[in-house]
């Protein structure tokens, strides 16, 4: 299976300040013929299933603040949020769509410093 | 707008089958173009895929390596809906479990994220 490793496990971030979590995985998820990383993230808040953010490593959800922002290709990925609200306190997950089995990421907390 | 609703007993006892559904609603269960899966999440486990189910002309079902020899994943098309049995569950087992849809490719494009998901249902095995 593929294995997809986040970093930080954690990270406390002031309001207004920029979160950057990476994600690794051990094959390359970029799909040569199109082009495509198949690559989304999720965010996961208290009681809550996991919302997709951002899919093909890049796209965002329809609806999804433009501050956040997905970065990467091949195996190393990026979620940046630019400047963090209150609300975006949460687990952060990657997961990649390219192989079967579908993998997680261990995920990623999210808190306000 | 897709919606998925999960429903199934919260307590199972170990040796016993853990049972759940998820009814579906802006979508069909026999699309040809989505798949229907099931998701755990644990401290121990994380998030984990467990399996799904697709029409394709007939019906397909692909299961987890860990989880092959008790899973079966059904779907109900006079309800609309799909459902998860797993057998001979233990401990090991609890978990929050999901379900969720995929949509699948187009061509050589592929629109394979989860969204979106079930409520979900924590699910204890405990005697």
């Amino acid at each position: 299976d593929i294995v997809m490793t986040q970093s930080p496990d954690s990270l406390a971030v002031s309001l207004g300040e920029r979160a950057t979590i990476n994600c690794k995985s051990s094959q390359s998820v970029l799909h040569s013929s199109n082009n495509n990383n198949y690559l989304a993230w999720y965010r996961q808040k208290p009681g809550q299933p996991p919302k997709l953010l951002i899919y093909w490593a890049s796209t965002r959800e329809s609806g999804v603040p433009d501050r956040f922002s997905g970065s990467g290709s091949g195996t190393d990925f990026t979620l940046t949020i630019s400047s963090l609200q209150a609300e975006d306190v949460a687990v952060y997950y990657c997961q990649q769509y390219y192989y079967t089995p579908r993998t997680f990421g261990q995920g990623t907390r999210l808190e306000i410093k | 707008q897709v919606q998925l609703q999960q429903s199934g007993p919260g307590l199972v006892k170990p040796s016993q089958t853990l049972s759940l559904t998820c009814a579906i609603s802006g979508d069909s269960v026999s699309s040809n173009i989505v798949t229907w899966n099931w998701i755990r999440q644990s401290p121990s486990r994380g998030l984990e895929w467990l399996g799904r189910t697709y029409y394709r002309s007939k019906w397909y079902n692909d299961y987890a390596v860990s989880v092959r020899s008790r899973i079966t994943i059904n779907p109900d098309t006079s309800k609309n809906q799909f459902s998860l049995q797993l057998n001979s569950v233990t401990p090991e087992d609890s978990a929050m479990y999901y379900c969720a849809r995929a949509k699948d490719c187009s061509g050589d494009i592929c629109y394979r994220w989860f969204d979106p998901w079930g409520q979900g249902t924590l699910v204890t095995v405990t005697s």
